[in-house]
């Protein structure tokens, strides 16, 4: 139980183009999700948190305008990075808080070019 | 402010022998302690955590992990390492009063056949 599917896996896109990534819980309501962004051979850098409803709570430096976060329903949650760069470009992986732990998604590789 | 540290970027063990992978914390109250491993392009797994209760926490794929309130420690451990152990592993931790899980900066394991 508690699986996250996140997608695309990969998606290669123009620079100023949006670029949208879902995420949704299989078997779980999810009422609250979040977004991380890993850089090559670092750790996970929190974007911000979403909750079902409500607007998203974004990390100190996260600018909320490129990265778009929508939390409309209890299984799905949406990362759009906005007007994308290629300094854009990294893994994204999105998370849900279930019970006293936490399941992730598979992640998605953002190429900007 | 709640903090994870990893202290070795890489921890390199022949296979067979015991492996260690160090993490140690800083957070306000009693910790929820979690570690992760992740696989090139791969969301993480799920590994083990602690909550509370018995100090030595077992979990997946034989790995087992300690906790030490006094040393503020969560060595992660497995008794005989296999090269397919070969991954990237991230400690966490969760404080009290927030959902939000920090992460170390990772510790790249290598098993050599």
């Amino acid at each position: 139980g508690a699986v996250v599917s996140q997608h695309p896996s990969r998606v290669i896109c123009k620079s100023g183009t949006s670029v949208k990534i879902e995420c949704r819980s299989l078997d779980f309501q999810a009422t609250t999700m979040f977004w991380y962004r890993q850089f090559p051979k670092q750790s996970l850098m929190l974007m911000a948190t979403s909750n079902e409803g409500s607007k998203a709570t974004y990390e100190q430096g996260v600018e909320k305008d490129k990265f778009l976060i929508n939390h409309a329903s209890l299984t799905l949650s949406t990362l759009t990075v906005t007007s994308a760069h290629p300094e854009d470009s990294s893994f994204y992986i999105c998370s849900a808080s279930y019970g006293e732990g936490y399941t992730f998604g598979s992640g998605t590789r953002l190429t900007v070019v | 402010a709640q903090s994870v540290a990893q202290p070795e970027d890489q921890v390199n063990v022949a296979e067979g022998n015991p492996l260690t992978v160090k993490c140690t914390y800083s957070v306000s109250g009693n910790p929820y302690l979690f570690w992760y491993v992740q696989y090139p392009n791969r969301g993480l797994q799920f590994l083990l955590k602690y909550i509370t209760g018995d100090n030595l926490v077992k979990g997946s794929y034989g790995f087992e992990a300690e906790f030490n309130k006094s040393q503020t420690s969560f060595h992660l451990k497995k008794p005989s390492a296999l090269v397919s152990d070969s991954a990237l592993y991230f400690c966490a931790v969760r404080g009290v009063n927030t959902d939000k899980l920090i992460f170390g900066t990772g510790t790249r394991l290598q098993v050599f056949p």
